[in-house]
């Protein structure tokens, strides 16, 4: 089955850069997702990794490396409003749908 | 354009009490999901729709059913609701069924089973 596992708890100040990491194991690895949850709110997506290397945009980046089954978000310039909850996910066995992890709560601090 | 829409967004139910939570999208997308998010436990998937006509269990599809009713609605119900079903219940919606395809996700259901 697909598993994943990423810290529960991350924790930062405003203006600094900090990096959610995420492992999986998965039968048929097709991607790595992250999607971004504030409290009380609806998931959105941040990116998607298929290939090894980084991906950027704005101030959130994304890595992956298919040989290690790893890959990690990356904040920079970090603000209070992205105090939020970030989950990974990858695709089921079939492909057709999407298993996230429990979640890592950043808490951003002045 | 109203996106994923959800109703009702709270309920409270009795244990044994049926309901069905509503689920609708308007961005024309084929494929739509159930999922419950439960204090750490992350986003689980429980049914989904790859394609009008087309229904399949996810990770925790018991004590659920789904009805994909046309190509824009996706409902999940709850025939005898149980404490353990208290949560909250996140429709979400993507073009195709595809991991790389972004999913919409509406604003939740808070459901309490007393």
């Amino acid at each position: 089955g697909q598993s994943l596992e990423q810290p529960s708890e991350v924790t930062a100040v405003e203006g600094a850069i900090v990096q959610i990491n995420c492992t999986y194991q998965t039968s048929g690895f097709y991607g790595l997702s992250w999607y971004q949850q504030h409290d009380g709110g609806a998931p959105t997506f941040l990116s998607y990794n298929a290939l090894d290397g980084l991906e950027e945009t704005g101030r959130f980046s994304s890595f992956l490396s298919r040989s290690d089954s790893y890959g990690y978000l990356l904040l920079q310039e970090l603000q209070m409003k992205d105090s939020a909850s970030y989950f990974c996910a990858v695709s089921n066995q079939a492909g057709t749908a999407l298993i996230f992890g429990k979640g890592t709560t950043l808490s951003v601090s002045s | 354009n109203a996106g994923v829409t959800q109703t009702p967004k709270f309920q409270v139910l009795k244990t044994g009490q049926s309901m069905t939570l509503q689920c609708a999208q308007d961005m024309n997308h084929n494929s739509m999901y159930w999922y419950r998010q439960d204090p750490g436990m992350g986003l689980r998937l429980i049914y989904y729709s790859a394609s009008e006509g087309t229904t399949d269990k996810g990770e925790v599809p018991n004590g659920y059913n789904v009805s994909r009713l046309n190509k824009r609605e996706f409902s999940l119900r709850l025939e005898s609701a149980a404490p353990s079903q208290t949560s909250v219940y996140f429709c979400a919606s993507s073009l195709r069924a595809d991991p790389q395809e972004t999913q919409y996700f509406g604003p939740g259901t808070r459901l309490l089973v007393l």
